[in-house]
């Protein structure tokens, strides 16, 4: 079945570092690709996606780039900040039934 | 006020007790789901409608029932709970006329069974 690989944390930085988040993917056909956020205390929230090869979506300063050749979507930021501390869950949905499917998530510590 | 609505926000139960946890939301969207969600294992999908007549379990329906009053109105109920089932719970919806990858979720539910 569909899965989603995520690498653990907790990932920490200190601020105005770059950040890498990756993720890869498994899954029949041509999947979406989503990066959701839950910051302490709440719900996810839809940070970024992508629906086709290639695509890069972008939100708050975060990136990622569809990358069907390494089945990957790694999640990227130039310059953290304490603010951006939070679990950061990649997703796949695939076509015909619009179920997410959710990796591990990892958590980013941001230090001043 | 909040799109999405999970009541209670934390609930302290005891094994074999009956509980229900609720989520309305405003959003007027026709899709709901509710997910669990443990350490390390990320979110678990446990039931899902995509409208008022329509019901389907997910990965982890046992021990769970669901009922979709309304359309803003999804509940999920624990019939006997049990210490395994100590999680937070997510309500999710997402639009069959928008982007239906897209999903926007409650606050969450803390349940703790003891």
């Amino acid at each position: 079945g569909d899965s989603v690989t995520q690498m653990e944390g907790p990932v920490t930085l200190s601020e105005e570092a770059f950040l890498t988040i990756n993720c890869t993917y498994t899954a029949t056909g041509y999947p979406s690709l989503f990066w959701y956020v839950q910051y302490p205390g709440e719900g996810l929230q839809l940070l970024l996606k992508a629906t086709k090869a290639d695509d890069k979506g972008s939100n708050k300063g975060f990136e990622a780039t569809y990358r069907k050749e390494t089945t990957s979507f790694h999640l990227e930021k130039g310059s953290v900040q304490v603010s951006d501390s939070a679990v950061y869950f990649c997703a796949l949905s695939n076509t015909g039934f619009q179920k997410l499917v959710f990796g591990t998530g990892t958590r980013l510590l941001v230090s001043p | 006020d909040a799109d999405v609505t999970q009541t209670p926000r934390n609930r302290i139960t005891k094994t074999g007790k009956r509980i229900m946890l609720e989520c309305s939301q405003t959003k007027g969207h026709d899709r709901m789901y509710w997910y669990r969600q443990d350490p390390g294992l990320g979110l678990q999908l446990i039931y899902y409608s995509f409208d008022v007549k329509d019901i389907n379990k997910g990965e982890i329906s046992d021990g769970y029932s669901v009922s979709r009053q309304a359309q803003a109105k999804f509940s999920l109920s624990l019939e006997s709970a049990i210490p395994n089932q100590t999680a937070l719970y997510f309500c999710a919806t997402s639009d069959s006329k928008g982007d239906k990858n897209i999903q926007y979720f409650g606050a969450g539910t803390r349940l703790s069974v003891l």
